[in-house]
């Protein structure tokens, strides 16, 4: 059965520096990786997602995420984060072999600190 | 991109009645819809999975005739509560694919029952 691991239930990182938001999944199948952003009060939000190609994945508000096969891991990383950023984020994994139903991560809160 | 409308975005009821819940794919065909539950400061919770013009999958612990769904076209999916109760009050959450290429959110629905 897949399943996914957020490491951390949150992350302070000061303003304008990077940081890096690990998930790691289990899975004997290939897989379709996502990471999702929900701010508060509000519903969510697609940043990125893996499907195939390459293993470098840039989204949206200047967020990428590697693919590691060998680790099972799908990190988020961002080199300089703004108070804005500050959310909810959640990695998700699903294959066709689940009937495409979303594997959550139980999301990793982070925090910027001014 | 890809939008899934979800209405309404808050409801208040009092407690025995029913609310319905709408998820619409404004400009693309949901070959399948989920229904998530979060409750405060928690991930997602899948309660069910809906094919369009099957009956719904409903994950363990879920009662579907409490929480029935329907997902008569490819474009539209609804979530009815059965005579709420308050601890039916949650944020309710749809997504919607098509066969798996990504997932789009809709916004989100607060329910709090009275």
């Amino acid at each position: 059965a897949q399943s996914v691991t957020q490491l951390d239930s949150q992350v302070p990182v000061f303003e304008e520096a990077p940081v890096e938001l690990r998930c790691n999944y289990s899975s004997s199948v290939s897989v379709y990786l996502f990471w999702y952003v929900q701010y508060p009060n509000q519903g969510l939000q697609l940043l990125l997602k893996y499907l195939s190609g390459s293993t470098l994945v840039k989204g949206i508000n200047g967020f990428e995420a590697e693919f590691n096969k060998s680790q099972t891991s799908f990190h988020l990383r961002k080199p300089s984060v703004h108070i804005s950023d500050t959310a909810e984020y959640f990695c998700a994994v699903s294959s066709m072999d689940s009937n495409y139903q979303l594997i959550w991560g139980a999301g990793t809160k982070l925090i910027i600190k001014p | 991109g890809a939008v899934v409308s979800q209405h309404p975005s808050r409801v208040i009821c009092k407690s025995g009645t029913s609310v319905k819940i709408e998820c619409r794919s404004l400009d693309f065909q949901a070959t399948t819809m989920f229904w998530y539950r979060q409750f405060p400061k928690q991930s997602l919770m899948l309660m069910a999975t809906s094919n369009e013009g099957s009956k719904a999958t409903y994950e363990q612990g879920v009662e579907k005739d409490k929480f029935l769904i329907n997902h008569a076209s490819l474009t539209l999916s609804t979530l009815t509560v059965t005579s709420a109760h308050p601890e039916d009050s949650s944020f309710y959450i749809c997504s919607a694919t098509d066969r798996g290429n990504g997932y789009t959110f809709g916004s989100g629905t607060r329910l709090t029952v009275v």
